[in-house]
């Protein structure tokens, strides 16, 4: 079965340091991946996805199949960004269901 | 606002007990996803349903069940509630049933399940 991995809970940065948020998964075919975010008292939306090649909010985030890795990046962290990151993978024939890991809260202070 | 309503916002109830937890989906979308976000295990996807019919099963227990109705509307029945069942549930909606290249899951803003 697929499985997300997160390895860090907590992750504390000064505003202007750049952040990398970790996330590896384990699955045999060829997943997508995803990055949500969940700020304070808000509802999870999606960061960006893996085949879209996109930056969103300064984030960026390369999927590295020899590593399994899907780290997400930002040069320079900003207050705003203080918020839970998910990563997720979704596996094409088994029902698409999203299947996250668990959660890296970021912390940016000033 | 993703358009994805979840009622009630919060809910306390004691063991033993079951209740009923509302979602209705964006307009338009035929598929509904239920997750259960607990400190302990994060994000755990309980449950599918496109167009009225179960899609997939995660991690959801036999005293949890779902159903979709004809408005695409669905529900989350919990019963014989215990204290490890205090979670925050969110419900998340798609247009189709798989999530294909361009498919975007929406979600809820979650009810808030504390059991005493």
């Amino acid at each position: 079965a697929q499985r997300v991995t997160q390895p860090e809970k907590l992750l504390s940065v000064f505003k202007g340091a750049p952040v990398e948020l970790k996330c590896n998964y384990s699955y045999s075919g060829s997943p997508e991946l995803f990055w949500y975010v969940q700020y304070s008292r808000q509802r999870l939306q999606l960061l960006l996805r893996h085949i879209s090649r996109e930056s969103i909010k300064g984030f960026t985030a390369d999927l590295n199949k020899g590593e399994t890795s899907f780290h997400l990046k930002k040069p320079f962290a900003q207050e705003e960004d203080s918020a839970m990151y998910y990563c997720a993978l979704s596996v094409p024939n088994a029902g698409n269901m999203l299947t996250f890991g668990g959660g890296t809260r970021l912390m940016v202070k000033p | 606002d993703s358009g994805v309503t979840q009622t009630p916002k919060h809910l306390i109830t004691a063991t033993g007990q079951r209740v009923t937890l509302r979602c209705s989906p964006r307009s338009g979308d035929l598929s509904v996803y239920w997750y259960q976000q607990s400190l302990d295990q994060g994000l755990q996807f309980l449950i599918q349903y496109y167009n009225g019919e179960e899609r997939a099963k995660g991690n959801i227990l036999e005293r949890f069940s779902a159903q979709q109705f004809p408005d695409l509307h669905s529900e989350l029945n919990l019963s014989s509630l215990e204290l490890g069942d205090s979670a925050l549930y969110f419900c998340a909606s798609s247009r189709r049933q798989g999530m294909g290249t361009n498919e975007k899951l929406f979600f809820g803003s979650g009810t808030q399940l504390s059991v005493l």
